[in-house]
C-alpha cells in the first residue's frame, strides 16, 4: 500500500482565495483524521471521521474551515476564504477501527502558505 | 489548554548517549500513550506505545517508562545515533475516542 496520500504537497495562495486540500487514506481504514501543525500550537486535531461520518469537528477553528468525506477513499479540507494565519502544515491520517491500540498512519502533509 | 505537556523543547545529545524526553498529563481518561517520530518534510510515524497497565515497554533502543500515579511518562533512547535526530511527540488517547492529543514536541539532535 502506498500509505496515506495527500495533495498538493505545497500550496501558496493569496489571502481571500479558496484552498482545498485532499487526502486518500489507506485502503480499508475506517478512521480519517485531519491535523494542523504550526510552530506555535504544535499538532492540533481539526476533525475526524469514522466510516465517512464526522465524529468530532470541535477542533475546526472557524466556519471558514470545512471537511468532507464523500466516500471511504477520499476526503477534502476546504478553507474559504483563506487568511495568512491559516499558514501551516496540514496532515491527514488514517487508522483501522478494530483493535484498541491501532496506529494512526500519517501522510506527508500539505504545506500551506497564505500571503 | 495543553492536555499533554512535553519537555524539553529541544535536546542535544552526543552519539552513544541517552536521550530522555518527558511528558505529563492531567486527564485520567487517557488510556493509550504513543510516541511519534517525525523527520523533516515527513508526517509523524509511530515509534512505540504503552497502556497504563504496564510501567515499562522496551523495543530495541527505545523504552517508555510510565508512572500512573504521577501521570507522567517518558521516552528513553539508549545509545543515541545521529539517525535518531528528529522531532519526537508524545501523545495520549481518551477512552472511547480514536483521536490523539499531542504534546508540543521535542527536537532531538544527536551529534556525531
Amino acid at each position: 500500500d502506498a500509505g496515506v496520500i495527500q495533495s498538493p504537497r505545497h500550496e501558496v495562495t493569496e489571502m481571500g482565495q479558496e484552498v482545498t486540500l485532499r487526502c486518500k487514506p489507506i485502503s480499508g481504514h475506517d478512521y480519517l483524521f485531519w491535523y494542523r501543525q504550526t510552530m506555535m500550537r504544535g499538532l492540533e486535531l481539526l476533525i475526524y471521521f469514522n466510516n465517512n461520518v464526522p465524529i468530532d469537528d470541535s477542533g475546526m477553528p472557524e466556519d471558514r474551515f470545512s471537511a468532507k468525506m464523500p466516500n471511504a477513499s477520499f476526503s477534502t479540507l476546504k478553507i474559504q476564504p483563506s487568511e495568512p494565519r491559516d499558514s501551516a502544515v496540514y496532515f491527514c491520517a488514517s487508522s483501522l477501527e478494530y483493535g484498541v491500540d491501532t496506529e494512526a498512519f500519517f501522510g506527508q502533509g500539505t504545506r500551506l502558505t497564505v500571503v | 489548554q495543553q492536555q499533554v505537556k512535553q519537555s524539553p523543547q529541544s535536546l542535544i545529545v552526543q552519539k552513544g548517549g541517552i536521550s530522555i524526553i518527558n511528558c505529563a498529563y492531567e486527564n485520567t481518561a487517557f488510556d493509550y500513550f504513543p510516541w511519534y517520530q517525525q523527520f523533516p518534510g515527513k508526517g509523524p510515524a509511530l515509534l512505540i506505545a504503552i497502556r497504563p497497565d504496564v510501567s515499562e515497554k522496551k523495543e530495541g533502543r527505545f523504552t517508555i517508562s510510565f508512572n500512573k500515579s504521577a501521570k507522567q511518562f517518558s521516552l528513553h533512547i539508549m545509545d543515541s545515533q545521529p539517525g535518531d535526530s528528529a522531532t519526537y511527540f508524545c501523545a495520549a488517547k481518551k477512552t472511547g475516542r480514536r483521536a490523539l492529543t499531542f504534546g508540543s514536541g521535542t527536537r532531538l539532535q544527536v551529534q556525531p
